[in-house]
């Protein structure tokens, strides 16, 4: 089955330190990219959907400025997580899918990421 | 701008301790890591340090950190010929995050 690799899987920063969490698709084009974060014991929450070369699409809730989503590639998306506090502490997880051929998503194995 | 200083070059005897020492800027930074890189290798986490401790031992290697100075040091009891390499320290904001910044390291020789 098709690759995503999410990097890093696990991250603990400082308040106030920006984070950057990589999704790459290694053997197709991941036209459309999802982002989900994770908070424990709950279902995975859908943050945003990008297409490639386009401005993502936000959840309701979700702040854009917060949670910078970048997809310049066909075969990677970034989520940079602003100024990060601990309440942004959660798992966050990204899917992607070959939106052209029609291809069912793939999911990266997920980022923990804890704010101290 | 932020930086990481540490001396060039370091020679021991074979036996003696060695102390590596590293300033370094950013006083907020969260951890400050030691890595060694052998001849013809890529870069190997020694050790690291979180900014809220003062020493952190690990059989040979102890770790001493002076927020006040901003100083931190590795030291290497009984050093031995395979400790030969170079050291490099680091700071950043996060653990197991690429962004860091290092020092331009020290070349440990340990002489027979």
């Amino acid at each position: 089955g098709a690759v995503v690799s999410q990097h890093p899987s696990w991250v603990i920063c400082k308040s106030g330190t920006s984070v950057k969490i990589e999704c790459r698709s290694l053997d197709f084009q991941a036209t459309t990219m999802f982002w989900y974060r994770q908070f424990p014991k709950q279902s995975l929450m859908l943050m945003a959907t990008s297409n490639e070369g386009s401005k993502a699409t936000y959840e309701q809730g979700v702040e854009k400025d917060k949670f910078l989503i970048n997809h310049a590639s066909l075969t990677l998306s970034t989520l940079t997580v602003t100024s990060a506090h601990p309440e942004d502490s959660s798992f966050y997880i990204c899917s992607a899918r070959d939106s052209a051929a029609n291809t069912e998503a793939f999911f990266g194995q997920g980022t923990r990421l804890t704010v101290v | 701008g932020e930086d990481v200083e540490q001396s060039l070059f370091l020679s021991v005897r074979e036996g003696d301790s060695s102390v590596i020492n590293c300033t370094y800027t950013d006083s907020s930074s969260t951890y400050l890591y030691w890595y060694k890189q052998e001849p013809g290798a890529g870069l190997q986490l020694l050790t690291y340090i979180f900014s809220n401790m003062d020493m952190k031992q690990d059989q040979r290697l102890t770790v001493l950190l002076n927020k006040k100075d901003k100083h931190l040091s590795l030291r290497i009891a009984d050093t031995q010929t395979g400790d030969s390499a170079i050291y490099f320290c680091a700071e950043g904001d996060c653990k197991n995050n690429n962004d860091m910044r290092f020092g331009a390291g020290t070349r440990l020789t340990v002489k027979p």
